[in-house]
């Protein structure tokens, strides 16, 4: 079964720019979650889709959005580039929204915004 | 408010025992679940708590005191390829209005394994 994919695995942008990360989940998986990690703050919960709906949104601006499709393919968009959102982008995929149900992590998105 | 803490940086022997703790303050918990991350790549699962007690999987164990807002993992017979960050996250509390069952993450430990 293939894991979890993301594309592009590494990007770079200057300020004020807007970017689309794309994450692909393990078939069968409905539940994706994004997360941003840097050095200094570690992983930062951005959002999360469960059936292309919004369940919960992490403490980010709204220069940072997302959508899940109907074949639980999501894509998150930052508007509006600062440098601070230099950062690797993982996104997780689960079978369901339990609450026991372990994540599988993408590669990640590398973003430097310059 | 809400934190998780985790000592930054282990060193260790292979062949060793080392046991990495998490302490949490969160406003619920709904399970603790700990991580392994190599550098470069992607966390993968390692375990998962939400009743007190040790769970043992193979040579990792984790362990849980809901009291205490306490967990730890033990690695046994240390070997070089667990040299890597481990993530401690718990979940937080669910409410009515959806929110708060989110995934708060420590910043890791980084666990060298020398020979």
């Amino acid at each position: 079964k293939a894991g979890v994919t993301q594309t592009p695995r590494y990007l770079i942008k200057t300020r004020g720019q807007q970017v689309t990360l794309s994450c692909s989940p393990i078939s069968g998986h409905r539940s994706v979650s994004w997360y941003q990690q840097t050095p200094g703050q570690g992983l930062q919960f951005l959002f999360e889709y469960f059936s292309e709906t919004q369940r919960n949104k992490g403490n980010f601006p709204g220069r940072f959005s997302g959508r899940q499709f109907s074949n639980s393919r999501s894509e998150m968009n930052v508007s509006t580039l600062e440098l601070g959102d230099s950062a690797l982008y993982l996104c997780a995929s689960s079978l369901s929204a339990a609450l026991n149900n372990e994540q599988f992590f993408g590669p990640g998105t590398r973003l430097t915004v310059l | 408010g809400q934190n998780i803490d985790q000592p930054t940086e282990m060193t260790a022997t292979e062949g060793a025992i080392v046991q990495i703790n998490c302490t949490y303050q969160t406003s619920g918990f709904n399970g603790l679940f700990w991580y392994q991350q190599h550098a470069g790549e992607a966390p993968t699962f390692l375990s998962y708590n939400v009743l007190d007690g040790l769970e043992e999987k193979g040579r990792f164990s984790s362990f849980l005191s809901r009291s205490k807002g306490y967990s730890y993992l033990l690695l046994k017979e240390l070997q070089m390829k667990d040299s890597a960050s481990y993530l401690c996250a718990v979940r937080d509390q669910f409410t009515n209005a959806g929110n708060n069952r989110k995934l708060i993450w420590g910043l890791g430990t980084s666990l060298a394994v020398n020979p």
